[in-house]
């Protein structure tokens, strides 16, 4: 079975530009969370989407946004990028939600620099 | 809120040795879990343990064992024998029950890491 899957890799941008990051989860999993990864806030939680609609939303600005699509494949959006957005993005895919304590597989992230 | 510690920001082994890393919680829900994950040069969190707050029982998987103590808080996780591939980022998770209520139970808090380097 493929794991989770996180496009692009790496991203370039510069301040004010948005950006679209991609993840595809485990095949069968319909639960997508999104991580923050920073050295001075270390990994923050940023939403989590399950059947395409979100469920829980961590502390971050309109800046940041998702979206599920009917496959569970999701993506997230930031908006007029600034330096702090500079971070590795991670997604996390799970069978389940409703309930805690879900085995939740990561990708590899994507890391952005905004320059 | 809930909150997780973990004060060991960096821990440098010789390999062989036994290595614990700690991890303090805080909640405020009586229904949670605990993870373990860790993290490799590559970026990717890699799934250790999980438990759950009714379950207090020691857990070994070959080298790694995990102590879950409810009155301290901390879940602690000692590797066995070090060894060099043992080198990574590893953070301890939480997951409370009131994260259920909004539908979504999958947020995870994450301590801040500890680095283990394991030299030869």
């Amino acid at each position: 079975k493929a794991g989770v899957t996180q496009t692009p890799r790496y991203l370039i941008k510069t301040r004010g530009q948005q950006v679209t990051l991609s993840c595809s989860p485990i095949s069968g999993h319909r639960s997508v969370s999104w991580y923050q990864q920073t050295p001075g806030q270390g990994l923050q939680f940023l939403f989590e989407y399950f059947s395409e609609t979100q469920r829980n939303k961590g502390n971050f600005p309109g800046r940041f946004s998702g979206r599920q699509f009917s496959n569970s494949r999701s993506e997230m959006n930031v908006s007029t990028l600034e330096l702090g957005d500079s971070a590795l993005y991670l997604c996390a895919s799970s069978q389940m939600t409703g309930t805690s304590g879900n085995e939740q597989f990561f990708g590899p992230g994507t890391r952005l620099t905004v320059l | 809120a809930q909150k997780v510690t973990q004060a060991q920001t960096e821990i440098s082994v010789v390999e062989k040795e036994d290595v614990t890393l700690d991890c303090v919680y805080e909640t405020r829900d009586t229904t949670y879990y605990l993870f373990w994950y860790k993290q490799p040069p590559s970026g990717e969190l890699v799934f250790l343990i999980r438990r759950n707050s009714f379950d207090e029982q020691n857990e070994i998987s070959g080298r790694y064992s995990w102590n879950f103590q409810k009155s301290t808080s901390s879940f602690n996780f000692t590797i066995t024998a070090s060894q060099v591939v043992d080198s990574a980022v590893y953070f301890c998770a939480l997951s409370e029950a009131e994260e259920w209520v909004t539908g979504g139970g999958n947020k995870l808090t994450f301590g801040t890491g500890t680095q283990l380097k394991v030299e030869l």
